[in-house]
């Protein structure tokens, strides 16, 4: 019954692995997101999707490819994995793209590089 | 650019007081207003949206106001139980017509039994 969900929910790595997240969600959502939690708790939007296709790109450095196979899914590929990506990442659905829909969130993705 | 602000970064109280978290924003110009709970190592739970024509939204023991024209929205906890104890987040699209949400910097919450 779980809305959205995310795996793995731990992740720990080597500095200049590639590794991916994996994002699903079950309430028929048409938008996706993917924010970045770092050490401080801040949290930030990375990208957003609406029905397989990116409508926000923050200044997220290229080695970071979002895909979305269909609209209930929204994966995450990080590549040549550095220090500074160490976080918690968060997936997150709404309805749609306007911005009257309440954001879904899923319990987040651990991401400790070594 | 939209910045949001709370107060307290951190709360401590005993069990049975009505507390208020505090919210503010630079842009008045949003569509709606989200209030957010995490536990420690957990996701984001969201316990209340209000939409910009609302002044007001209730949920339970929770109360969320909004004032959009000094940029302020409090969330109120009556009678708070040491199950409350999290960090609230409030967040706000930032108008670029999707939902990009800009985050608060939470304020951390323990209420001791």
């Amino acid at each position: 019954d779980t809305a959205v969900s995310q795996t793995p929910k731990y992740l720990v790595t080597q500095m200049g692995n590639d590794k991916s997240i994996k994002c699903e969600q079950n309430l028929g959502h048409d938008t996706m997101y993917w924010y970045k939690q770092d050490s401080k708790k801040f949290l930030k939007i990375m990208f957003s999707y609406n029905n397989k296709e990116l409508i926000i790109n923050e200044t997220v450095p290229n080695r970071f490819s979002p895909k979305s196979p269909d609209k209930a899914h929204l994966n995450l590929h990080i590549n040549s994995l550095e220090l500074g990506d160490s976080a918690v990442y968060f997936c997150a659905s709404s309805q749609d793209r306007i911005t009257y829909n309440e954001q879904f969130f899923g319990p987040g993705t651990r991401l400790t590089v070594l | 650019k939209q910045e949001v602000t709370q107060i307290p970064a951190a709360l401590s109280v005993p069990e049975g007081e009505n507390l208020v978290l505090n919210c503010s924003f630079t842009d008045s110009a949003i569509y709606n207003l989200q209030w957010f709970r995490q536990d420690p190592g957990k996701g984001l739970t969201s316990l209340l949206l209000i939409q910009s024509s609302q002044r007001e939204q209730t949920s339970g023991r929770l109360n969320a106001s909004l004032d959009k024209s000094s940029g302020r929205s409090t969330l109120y906890i009556a009678a708070s139980q040491p199950g409350d104890s999290a960090t609230y987040l409030c967040a706000v699209p930032w108008n670029t017509g999707f939902q990009k949400l800009v985050f608060g910097t939470g304020t951390r919450l323990l209420v001791s039994p």
